[in-house]
């Protein structure tokens, strides 16, 4: 069955820091890979996404990650991080199977210090 | 338009009691799904349709249903709220091809 791991469940950071959070997928056939983010209070919304092509994918907010299909993964990468950006974040795989449903992992919560 | 709209936002049920999670769309997308989120575990499906008239089980399916007599509408019943159903519920839907889920606010549900 398809999966999804992240590897940090807090990460707490400073203002300007530099932010990766880790993200492993099981499939290894064609996938389609997301990022969303929960801002506190608020609804899931879309960071980014790849399909194909450049593996390097950018998103809102200054965020980027890059697929590398070797290593199943799918890491998001900040290179400085403000305040507004402590929310949580998911990563998630389109599901082969359940009529396109989405398979999230558990999530990272990150909190950063102004 | 309004997107992915959930009602109530906020419920508190007694075990045993039945409710009905509302959720709309109009974006007139085929595509919609009923995910669960409790803490530490990020989103689990629920159910899932690809179309009005048409549902499927996702993974932890177990205590609800649904229905889908309309491509807006996809109302997730609990029938018997049980202690475990305390989560927060998401509706999302997308259109076939287009990928992104857009999701509605969420519905928290708090079973005593």
């Amino acid at each position: 069955a398809q999966s999804v791991s992240q590897h940090n469940h807090h990460v707490i950071l400073s203002e300007a820091a530099s932010l990766e959070l880790g993200c492993n997928y099981s499939y290894g056939g064609t996938v389609n890979l997301f990022w969303y983010v929960q801002y506190p209070g608020q609804h899931l919304q879309l960071l980014l996404k790849y399909f194909s092509g450049d593996p390097l994918v950018k998103g809102i907010k200054g965020f980027e990650a890059e697929f590398i299909k070797s290593k199943f993964s799918f890491n998001l990468r900040k290179p400085s991080v403000q305040w507004s950006d402590t929310a949580e974040y998911f990563c998630a795989v389109k599901s082969n199977q359940a009529g396109t449903a989405l398979i999230f992992g558990k999530g990272t919560t990150l909190s950063v210090s102004s | 338009n309004a997107g992915v709209t959930q009602t109530p936002k906020f419920r508190i049920l007694k075990i045993g009691q039945s409710m009905t999670l509302q959720c709309t769309q109009d974006m007139n997308h085929n595509y919609m799904y009923w995910y669960r989120q409790d803490p530490g575990m990020g989103l689990k499906l629920i159910y899932y349709s690809v179309g009005a008239g048409i549902t499927d089980k996702g993974e932890v399916p177990n205590g609800y249903n649904v229905s889908r007599s309309t491509t807006e509408d996809f109302p997730l019943r609990l029938e018997l709220a049980a202690p475990s159903q305390t989560s927060v519920y998401f509706c999302a839907s997308t259109l076939q091809g287009q990928e992104t889920q857009y999701f509605g606010p969420g519905t928290r549900l708090l079973v005593l």
